[in-house]
């Protein structure tokens, strides 16, 4: 691995189901960062954490939980999908959180 | 509240220069960056200013005016594959990024 990885690539998903996004990096960077980008708009903060243990909200954190339980994962987890979470999620990881941030293919997620 | 200003949609001709300007308010100002991203693809990192001035990286030059709010990002000797979309992004005194909505760049032979 070289650089940050998620997973799905893509998901279709029933209104209502339980989501969990991937996101590992291998660069030992201590801040992460979940963004979501919609068609129009710039790319939103819904979480972020500046170090294993921390969290904390972004501007868009209704609907979405996280964890950091290691420097290297930062899951995202959609607790009852709705159609307004149909998105492109991007994970993004920085050396510390005043660092440019680096960010991961995304996530093509639809809610129907 | 906050705010990121660019233009939607530009459009030159490949081996031309252009420039994409982008204005910001914010609740402090901790430096601006800018990134690249193809339709379908993650955004790259493009530049970081912080302070006033011209900063060049090869083919692409960023400017930063703090006292005007303003930046640009100039990108010389056009290729068709700098089509894509730039993104204007500053870090407010949260230390979080304040993202405008892009510019989507149109090269054309």
């Amino acid at each position: 691995i070289a650089g940050i990885t998620q997973a799905p690539t893509s998901q279709i998903l029933a209104a209502g189901r339980r989501m969990t996004l991937r996101c590992t990096q291998d660069m030992r960077h201590n801040a992460m960062y979940w963004y979501r980008q919609d068609l129009g708009l710039g790319l939103r903060l819904i979480h972020y954490s500046n170090t294993a243990g921390t969290t904390g909200k972004g501007e868009v954190p209704d609907g979405y939980s996280v964890s950091r339980a290691n420097t290297d994962d930062f899951p995202l987890t959609l607790a009852s999908a709705v159609p307004s979470q149909t998105s492109v999620y991007f994970c993004a990881s920085s050396a510390a959180y005043q660092e440019t941030q680096y960010f991961g293919p995304g996530t093509r997620l639809l809610v129907l | 509240g906050q705010n990121i200003d660019q233009p939607t949609e530009m459009t030159a001709t490949e081996g031309a220069i252009v420039q994409i300007n982008c204005t910001y308010q914010t609740s402090g100002f901790n430096g601006l960056f800018w990134y690249q991203q193809h339709a379908g693809e993650a955004p790259t990192f493009l530049s970081y200013n912080v302070l006033d001035g011209l900063e060049e990286k090869g083919r692409f030059s960023s400017f930063l005016s703090r006292s005007k709010g303003y930046s640009y990002l100039l990108l010389k000797e056009l290729q068709m594959k700098d089509s894509a979309s730039y993104l204007c992004a500053v870090m407010d005194s949260n230390y979080q990024l304040i993202w405008g909505a892009g510019t989507k760049l149109i090269i054309k032979p």
